[in-house]
């Protein structure tokens, strides 16, 4: 029931651009995702409902399509404080008991 | 609002020994959260509170796991006793009412408490 994520890592040059995937072989009520830090709590960064829109904060956005059951998290023009590892989490019934993937190490160098 | 807090932050026991985490919620929400973090992993939830009713325990390892919430506020977890792939961070989160989904069922994590079972 785990999303698988991909890629794994990635590094990028201030003001690239990133793509990160998270697929579900469940269906999905909603994706929720998180960006954690080296030793610090996951923080939230959005959720995308079921029949919802895509999302957007800041220069991070994501979409979620319901009937592949994937979403993707989509950075552009990354800036340093991007770096951290990036968790869907994937809630298959309306309860936020979420299944998160094994994550996404993002880092950005200047 | 002041967040999530839990202690201690870090533990080492041995194995076969006993060791309870502590959290209190952000004050208002009804949903509270342990979470298993193993270096290099996701987050894997344990158990999920809806005030003081379990919600979801479905991967917690109830032969040496246990965790209680009463009066609905502040949460321990305890481990009883403990083996060596116990060690990793427990977070508790917690979040508004959960059982419908929806745009306010952002959860907040604490810093967690790290344990070593040595």
């Amino acid at each position: 029931q785990q999303p698988v994520q991909s890629p794994q890592a990635v590094i990028l040059r201030e003001g690239e651009d990133a793509v990160i995937n998270c697929s579900s072989s469940k269906a999905l009520y909603s994706v929720h995702w998180y960006r954690q830090k080296h030793g610090e709590a996951p923080v939230f960064l959005m959720i995308l409902l079921k029949g919802g829109e895509q999302k957007g904060h800041e220069k991070i956005s994501a979409s979620f399509n319901e009937k592949k059951q994937q979403s993707s998290l989509y950075l552009t023009a990354s800036q340093l404080s991007y770096s951290g590892t990036y968790f869907c989490g994937t809630d298959q019934t309306g309860a936020n008991n979420l299944f998160f993937g094994t994550g996404t190490r993002l880092t950005v160098i200047p | 609002e002041a967040g999530v807090a839990q202690s201690p932050r870090y533990k080492i026991i041995e194995k076969r020994q006993s060791v309870a985490f502590w959290c209190n919620p952000i004050s208002g929400h009804a949903t509270l959260y342990w979470y298993q973090q193993i270096l290099g992993q996701g987050p894997k939830l344990l158990i999920q509170f809806q005030n003081n009713g379990v919600v979801d325990d479905s991967q917690l390892p109830k032969d040496r796991f246990s965790a209680e919430r009463l009066k609905g506020v502040d949460s321990t977890l305890k481990i009883q006793p403990a083996k060596l792939e116990d060690s990793a961070v427990y977070l508790c989160a917690s979040s508004h009412l959960a059982l419908t989904g929806g745009q306010d069922t952002e959860a907040f994590f604490g810093q967690g408490t790290r344990l070593t079972v040595v």
